[in-house]
């Protein structure tokens, strides 16, 4: 009940199409659900986060779709360039006494020029 | 600049040696955390710790011990004990186990080699 499901494994994207990563929960007590940027050799870094009160939130190219009632949530950028091929990775909390992240097995983004 | 370090960035020890990561943070977070990262693999935490002197296991914590004796430094030594110790070994910080924003923060990550 614990893990959080992200596929696809990897995507390859033409610039300037839209990358679609998607990701399934199970424990319905986890309320906050951010999405990482990975490259090659890096730590990642936060690049949107959204609570289950909203169903999208927009950061420039960058948007997360929610679905409360389906488990899901979803990171779509919009206008892929070669400069977003990174692995993303999904993951999801509970607030609360601990803010464990449990992270889904990543997305390997390739955006061909 | 604010941030976490992580040192070094390259590590190669021989199998049977204990080694210790070093992590450190400016960001006065008071949450801290490791994780470990193995190819094809999501990032899976093996220790984490809330204040000073305290910490707790996560889901890897096996072959693995931390101190937290300063707010700044959460260094995470890998024992002998560990059976499978290559991997890419990350830190993050943040705020608080139980304070919003649960934004977690990474540093730039040890890539430890064990033969």
């Amino acid at each position: 009940q614990q893990q959080v499901k992200q596929s696809p494994q990897s995507l390859i994207v033409q610039k300037g199409g839209i990358s679609i990563i998607n990701c399934a929960y199970e424990n319905t007590a986890f309320d906050y659900f951010p999405w990482y940027q990975q490259f090659p050799g890096k730590g990642p870094a936060l690049l949107i986060a959204i609570r289950p009160d909203v169903s999208e939130k927009k950061e420039g190219r960058f948007t997360i779709s929610f679905n409360k009632s389906a488990k899901q949530f979803s990171l779509h950028i919009m206008d892929s360039q070669p400069g977003d091929s990174a692995t993303y990775f999904c993951a999801a909390s509970k607030s609360g006494a601990t803010n464990k992240l449990i992270f889904g097995t990543g997305t390997l983004l390739a955006v061909q020029p | 600049d604010g941030g976490i370090t992580q040192s070094p960035k390259y590590l190669f020890r021989k199998e049977g040696q204990n080694v210790t990561l070093s992590c450190e943070q400016n960001l006065n977070h008071d949450a801290m955390y490791w994780y470990r990262q193995d190819p094809g693999q999501g990032l899976r935490l093996i220790y984490y710790s809330q204040i000073v002197n305290d910490f707790q296991k996560g889901d890897i914590a096996e072959g693995y011990s931390v101190s937290r004796e300063k707010k700044e430094s959460f260094p995470l030594t890998v024992t002998s004990a560990q059976k499978n110790p290559t991997a890419f070994y990350l830190c993050a910080s943040s705020m608080g186990l139980a304070t919003f924003p649960y934004e977690q923060y990474f540093g730039p990550g040890t890539r430890l080699t064990v033969t």
